[in-house]
């Protein structure tokens, strides 16, 4: 069975940082490639980042471009998010999605972690 | 940047017919894809490729596409059905692959 658990949220104050951790199980992590969508309080979704099943390939949103990083170990089975200089807005339920091989949507989704940035 | 039109609700009674659409200029060169959201719990993939149902997503969900409007039509809703529902497609050039719609909140009656 798949499972995505993610990790890590909580509360940090404007300009602070957080590190998000998925924990991935139940498939060859190395073989697919992997997102962070996040959805703000009461709002939709928002992709936020994707990295290539080597790494090797990255985007980001433009909001978040510049702030976040997002990696991956293999060898550990676990997918990251490095977030920097956060902001209010960046308050949201942190998602970890797995990319559904050759296509664009997410097949299989963690049950997220909240991130609130507020002083 | 590329946008995905939803309508904010839909209503329906139990046992009719629900249909959601999303708008977007390029859905006529880029699949679209459906997802259930029910609340306090994580978004579940419904229909991929305009049209294909993952296993285990009920018969009574499917989808459908005409020009630049996507449909997800759930057939004899039930009220387990009651949940937000966002589409999500790409750009015409990819640019921008992975937005989402508004979201459409569908409410059994």
């Amino acid at each position: 069975e798949v499972q995505l658990v993610e990790s890590g949220g909580g509360l940090v104050q404007p300009g602070g940082s957080l590190r998000l951790s998925c924990a991935a199980s139940g498939f060859t992590f190395s073989s697919y490639e992997m997102n962070w969508v996040r959805q703000a309080p009461g709002k939709g979704l928002e992709w936020v980042s994707y990295i290539s099943s080597s790494g090797s390939t990255i985007y980001y949103a433009d909001s978040v471009k510049g702030r976040f990083t997002i990696s991956r170990d293999n060898a550990k089975n676990s997918l990251y998010l490095q977030m920097n200089s956060l902001r209010a807005e960046d308050t949201a339920v942190y998602y970890c999605a797995r990319s559904n091989h050759g296509d664009y949507d997410f097949d299989y989704w963690g049950q997220g972690t909240l991130v609130t940035v507020s002083s | 940047s590329y946008e995905l039109t939803q309508p904010p609700s839909v209503s329906v009674s139990p046992g009719q017919t629900a249909r959601i659409t999303c708008s977007g200029d390029a859905l006529p060169k880029q699949y679209a894809y459906w997802y259930q959201q029910k609340p306090g719990q994580a978004p579940v993939l419904v229909i991929y490729k305009d049209s294909e149902r993952p296993s285990g997503i009920p018969e009574r969900f499917s989808g459908s596409s005409s020009g630049t409007t996507v449909t997800l039509t759930i057939s004899g809703v039930q009220a387990e059905d009651e949940a937000d529902y966002y589409c999500q497609s790409a750009d015409s050039s990819g640019t921008y692959p992975w937005v989402f719609g508004g979201g459409t909140k569908l409410t059994v009656l």
